[in-house]
């Protein structure tokens, strides 16, 4: 079962602001945000994570709302090296990551 | 930085081998997991590892064992190889239980088995 659901593609310019939204509306008291990215062929990169507070750290900032239902991955300046899939992920509680399809993000020149 | 290493990024195998897919990570962590990534069906858990000789299984362990000797090593053993054991294996570990600690994936290994 799905627990959070994100749109399958954007796109975004280079040097813009590149905005990724998620939703969790099931997410639970104790569970976390967490967004990975993976480069075609890679493994998994971390990027960040929150529980309710909004989180900022070099690579990426994160919103989460004050229902924690939804949040979304903002990356400032987006450069053509941010194309890839990015996967939003709600932790539960035996350390289980769950991957779903993720939103393919291009960003072009 | 945490560091996650895999022995091959790249391995093609005949079906009935056995096949040993070996990750080193160099941060002491305890957690240590195995998925398998297939186009359409996400990451899928197969086997993890919570300490030192512990393993429990994940969602498909069918057709899989793993190995936990030391810490920082942790193996993923194909006793069979089978052709729809063909897919991108990626190793991962993280510091402890627990709903708020991150995993650090390694390279992966994408295994053909023909």
């Amino acid at each position: 079962d799905a627990k959070t659901t994100q749109p399958t593609s954007m796109d975004c310019a280079e040097g813009r602001a590149a905005n990724l939204p998620c939703n969790h509306s099931t997410i639970s008291g104790n569970e976390y945000v967490y967004w990975y990215r993976q480069i075609h062929s890679q493994g998994p990169q971390y990027i960040i994570h929150g529980l309710k507070n909004n989180e900022t750290n070099e690579m990426a900032s994160l919103i989460i709302t004050e229902d924690r239902k939804s949040s979304t991955l903002i990356l400032p300046h987006a450069t053509l090296r941010d194309t890839a899939v990015y996967y939003c992920i709600v932790k539960d509680l035996y350390n289980d990551m769950r991957f779903g399809a993720g939103t393919r993000l291009t960003v072009k020149p | 930085d945490v560091k996650v290493t895999q022995s091959s990024r790249y391995l093609v195998k005949r079906t009935g081998e056995k096949v040993f897919l070996e990750c080193v990570q160099d941060m002491d962590h305890e957690n240590m997991f195995w998925y398998r990534q297939d186009p359409g069906l996400g990451l899928r858990l197969i086997y993890f590892s919570y300490d030192v000789k512990m393993k429990e299984k994940g969602d498909i362990p069918e057709g899989y064992s793993v190995s936990r000797e030391k810490k920082e090593r942790f193996s993923l053993i194909l006793e069979s190889a089978s052709t729809n054991q063909t897919s991108m294996y990626l190793c991962a570990s993280s510091p402890n239980t627990g709903a708020g600690e991150t995993q650090y994936f390694g390279p992966g290994t994408r295994l053909l088995v023909l």
